[in-house]
């Protein structure tokens, strides 16, 4: 069972909806990133967080250490938010490695 | 103003052969790391380096060997390549500082098919 689990791993939604990617851990962790890939390939860090709550434009993120959970929610989705989402948990001090979970492919259309 | 560069992007080889994959990073860290992510688009950890030091060397094939001349560089290079090597290989690089976020940065990735 891997370390970090993610839901759903499909997600399709219309223009416009609310949408919520959930992000399960097992073990104790200094920080919990979520990344964007793009269909190109490319990957994009969209927050880290260690505790609380952080907001960047129509994206949130929220932890909550306590019951090894993080959602990352996208207001008024659009198109362009189609990607793959993907949550890593960082163990340990820093510098230590990432552990990902396996992503969440987002499609939104219009 | 590329942050973390990997070159090629594109690397198409025969089975068999020895290549290198090249990443540079111009934000100052002291951290790198080299990523795999599979035909499932999963991600793994392979290595990584602080400080030219190696701290992390997951369970890898030892045909694969990092090599990092300075802090802004670390290299991958594969002997003898097998169809199963066939991924994306993403170089990563962060700080290590205590009072930073330690937020890690991606190359671009590097699509490497052995035939």
């Amino acid at each position: 069972k891997n370390e970090v689990e993610q839901s759903p791993q499909n997600l399709t939604a219309q223009e416009g909806e609310f949408i919520t990617i959930n992000c399960s851990y097992s073990v104790g962790i200094s920080a919990l990133h979520w990344l964007q890939q793009h269909p190109g390939g490319g990957i994009v860090s969209l927050f880290m967080l260690s505790s609380g709550k952080k907001k960047h434009g129509r994206l949130i993120a929220t932890i909550n250490i306590q019951e090894k959970h993080s959602s990352l929610h996208i207001t008024a989705s659009h198109p362009r938010d189609s990607a793959v989402y993907i949550c890593a948990v960082r163990i340990g001090g820093s510098g230590s490695r990432l552990t990902f979970g396996e992503g969440t492919q987002l499609t939104v259309n219009p | 103003d590329t942050a973390v560069s990997q070159t090629p992007k594109y690397l198409v080889t025969q089975m068999g052969n020895d290549k290198s994959i090249k990443c540079e990073q111009n934000l100052g860290h002291d951290t790198m790391y080299w990523y795999k992510q599979d035909s499932k688009k999963f991600l793994k950890i392979m290595f990584s380096y602080n400080n030219k030091e190696l701290i992390i060397n997951e369970t890898v094939p030892n045909r694969f060997s990092p090599k990092s001349p300075d802090k802004a560089h670390l290299n991958l290079h594969i002997n003898s390549l097998e169809l199963g090597d066939s991924a994306v290989y993403f170089c990563a690089s962060s700080s290590s500082g205590r009072d930073t976020y330690n937020e890690q940065f991606f190359g671009p990735g590097t699509r490497l098919t052995v035939l």
